[in-house]
């Protein structure tokens, strides 16, 4: 297993547009979480899956956003009509189902929105 | 609401200097304590943790003790190199349902 996988690595969209992420996670973890990094900050905690069911989400997940993960593997992370402040970079984690024992992350999906 | 503090940065230090970033978490139950470093151009990796009170957590000669009485999670290093610089966050998860929540990350620069 390769660890974590983010596709793509780098995204550029204009203002409005949809985006999606793709998040591979390990493939005997059950659990994945999405998070998002701006410049010189820490991890903000977005949404997580245990197998295909979304059990937490962050009041930072505007309406705009929206994840998936319909068969309990890969999940996808959309943001319909993109603005300038969402700009950041999407990280995808995942972990077994004792989930303090700590993450694995992929090396994330850079979105600039311009 | 459930939040750790750590040590705002920069840090620059002198090779073979000690090394001590400062973390603090708020006292909800019995967490999980993580350390997680982020080179340059490269993703989160988990550095160390510790589970319960009194553990201590150590990988690549860094090491940090759970100390329930104080709250807190301080790094340590007794001798950095230049290639540990890098940003380190220290996190926090109050159970095993719940989501990890990371500081706002240290950046750690080393001087030859």
């Amino acid at each position: 297993d390769t660890g974590v996988s983010q596709d793509p690595r780098h995204k550029i969209t204009k203002r409005g547009q949809n985006v999606t992420f793709r998040c591979d996670p390990i493939s005997e973890h059950n659990r994945l979480y999405w998070y998002r990094q701006t410049l010189g900050q820490g991890p903000e905690f977005l949404t997580y899956f245990q197998n295909e069911a979304q059990l937490e989400k962050s009041r930072l997940l505007s309406d705009r956003f929206s994840a998936e993960r319909p068969k309990g593997s890969f999940s996808t992370l959309e943001i319909q009509r993109t603005e300038q402040g969402d700009s950041a970079m999407y990280l995808c984690a995942s972990s077994g189902v004792t989930g303090n024992y700590g993450y694995t992350f992929g090396s994330g999906t850079r979105l600039t929105v311009v | 609401g459930d939040s750790v503090t750590q040590m705002e940065g920069p840090v620059t230090l002198s090779e073979e200097a000690f090394l001590t970033i400062n973390c603090t978490y708020t006292a909800t139950g019995y967490p999980s304590l993580f350390w997680y470093v982020q080179y340059p151009g490269e993703g989160l990796q988990l550095l160390l943790k510790a589970t319960k009170a009194d553990d201590k957590g150590s990988n690549k000669g860094f090491e940090a003790t759970y100390r329930k009485e104080t709250t807190s999670f301080h790094l340590e290093k007794g001798s950095v190199q230049v290639s540990d610089s890098a940003v380190y966050f220290c996190a926090v998860s109050y159970s095993s349902a719940s989501k990890i929540i990371f500081g706002s990350g240290t950046r750690l620069s080393i001087r030859p």
